[in-house]
């Protein structure tokens, strides 16, 4: 079956400090690999996404996920955090085939301190 | 017009109350999804709709009954409910057919169970 690990639960940085979040999928093919965001109370909005072709994948607010199949990762990165930043970050894997079956990590939760 | 919106924002019912949450995106989609998602927990798949047709019901009790009206609308019609099913219910939508898109997602209904 497939899983997905975020080990960090939470994670501190400075305002103006990089950042990398962790994400280790479990599944046999190449899956489909996805970052997603939720500040409180709100509703998940996409960052990037990795479906095929080059392993480094850019998105939205100046993030980046790299691809690595010989470690099972997608981590995030960002190379310079801002407060509004602060929020729950979510990897998610869809290994259905098509199915559009979406399983989320149990997050990150991202604090930015000035 | 990337935009799913949910409606109530926040409903609380009793134990034999009959509510119905709404959901509608008219970017064209033809997936739409319920999640469920627990205070400080990933969300949890529900349903999922692809052409109008039920596709997936990840063993959801009865009390929650799904219904797809039109390409556009998703309602998750709710009776019956339980303390522990408060929470907050996400409405998503993607491109659908073969394949795995990105799902855009609303921002929730906030339910309390008295």
């Amino acid at each position: 079956a497939q899983s997905v690990t975020q080990p960090d639960i939470h994670i501190t940085v400075s305002e103006g400090a990089s950042l990398e979040l962790r994400c280790n999928y479990s599944y046999g093919a190449t899956p489909y690999l996805f970052w997603y965001v939720q500040s409180p109370g709100q509703g998940l909005q996409l960052l990037l996404k990795y479906f095929s072709g080059d392993t480094l994948v850019q998105g939205i607010k100046g993030f980046e996920a790299e691809f690595k199949r010989s470690q099972s990762s997608f981590n995030l990165r960002k190379p310079s955090v801002h407060w509004s930043d602060a929020a729950e970050y979510f990897c998610a894997v869809d290994s259905s085939g098509g199915y559009q079956k979406v399983t989320f990590g149990i997050g990150t939760k991202l604090q930015v301190i000035p | 017009d990337t935009e799913v919106t949910q409606t109530p924002k926040h409903l609380v019912m009793g134990m034999t109350n009959k509510k119905s949450l709404k959901c509608e995106q008219h970017m064209g989609h033809r997936a739409m999804y319920w999640y469920k998602q627990k205070a400080k927990k990933p969300p949890e798949l529900m349903f999922v709709y692809s052409y109008e047709k039920l596709s997936i019901n990840e063993s959801v009790p009865s009390r929650f009954s799904p219904e797809c009206p039109n390409s556009s609308l998703l309602n998750l019609h709710l009776h019956a409910l339980q303390p522990e099913d408060s929470a907050l219910y996400l409405c998503a939508s993607s491109q659908g057919g073969a394949g795995t898109y990105e799902q855009y997602f609303g921002p929730g209904t906030r339910l309390t169970v008295t």
